[in-house]
């Protein structure tokens, strides 16, 4: 079955407590990203990566820190919590991340993270 | 760098009716803007993108019209389903070939009455 997973699903964790959320899929998807959720403020990109090696900021990488090492995974890494970055976090992968323009590049999202930093 | 405003914040409608969600972006280089719809609980998916060479897309009961020169972009529900009540996002993706980098706009709760 061709999907995108994240683990864990769930973490409460205190501030300052290095912790890495894993994101993988399985569709050979050469574009990844990462997005926080909060209440009012829409999703919010963090980082993205258009192929093993490349990656990129999005509009709030503040405080994260990814690695693309591999085509099928994503990881998003907290060096330092803090109670701000308390949020719900989703991974998302497409296939060549709209470089086809002819057709449709559905971004395919993971089930979410929901990350409560104390 | 890219900012997306999003109208309404809610939208209520009865079974049947049309509903609207509008958006504005600030970047002209951003040339794919692309509409999510989230359920409650669940993961955002994808209903319909549209390209900066392409006026107006449509798709059975969806459509999205985008206008370059005013910079806005707007998702069209024709005959709406009590199933359509979700959150609504859009989006615009930096300029260039790809996609890359996605700016949201803040999101619109739909509610269809039956």
């Amino acid at each position: 079955e061709a999907q995108v997973t994240q683990n864990p699903r769930y973490l409460i964790t205190v501030t300052g407590k290095k912790l890495t959320v894993t994101c993988s899929q399985n569709m050979n998807h050469e574009y990844m990203s990462w997005y926080r959720q909060d209440p009012g403020l829409g999703l919010r990109q963090i980082y993205y990566s258009m192929n093993v090696e490349v990656t990129d900021k999005g509009d709030v990488p503040e405080g994260y820190k990814v690695s693309r090492k591999e085509k099928r995974n994503f990881p998003l890494i907290l060096e330092s919590p803090s109670p701000n970055q308390t949020s719900l976090y989703f991974c998302a992968s497409s296939l060549r991340g709209g470089q086809d323009k002819t057709h449709t590049d559905t971004q395919y999202f993971g089930p979410g993270t929901r990350l409560t930093v104390l | 760098g890219e900012n997306v405003e999003q109208h309404p914040s809610t939208l209520s409608v009865q079974e049947g009716d049309s509903a609207v969600i509008k958006c504005t972006y600030s970047d002209s280089a951003s040339n794919y803007f692309p509409w999510y719809k989230q359920e409650l609980g669940k993961r955002p998916q994808l209903i319909i993108d549209i390209r900066s060479n392409v006026g107006e897309k449509k798709d059975q009961r969806i459509a999205v019209t985008l206008n370059k020169t005013a910079k806005h972009f707007s998702l069209h529900i024709t005959e709406t389903q009590p199933e359509d009540s979700a959150v609504y996002f859009c989006a615009a993706g930096a300029g260039g070939t790809s996609y890359g980098k996605l700016t949201f706009g803040q999101g619109t709760i739909l509610t269809v009455h039956p």
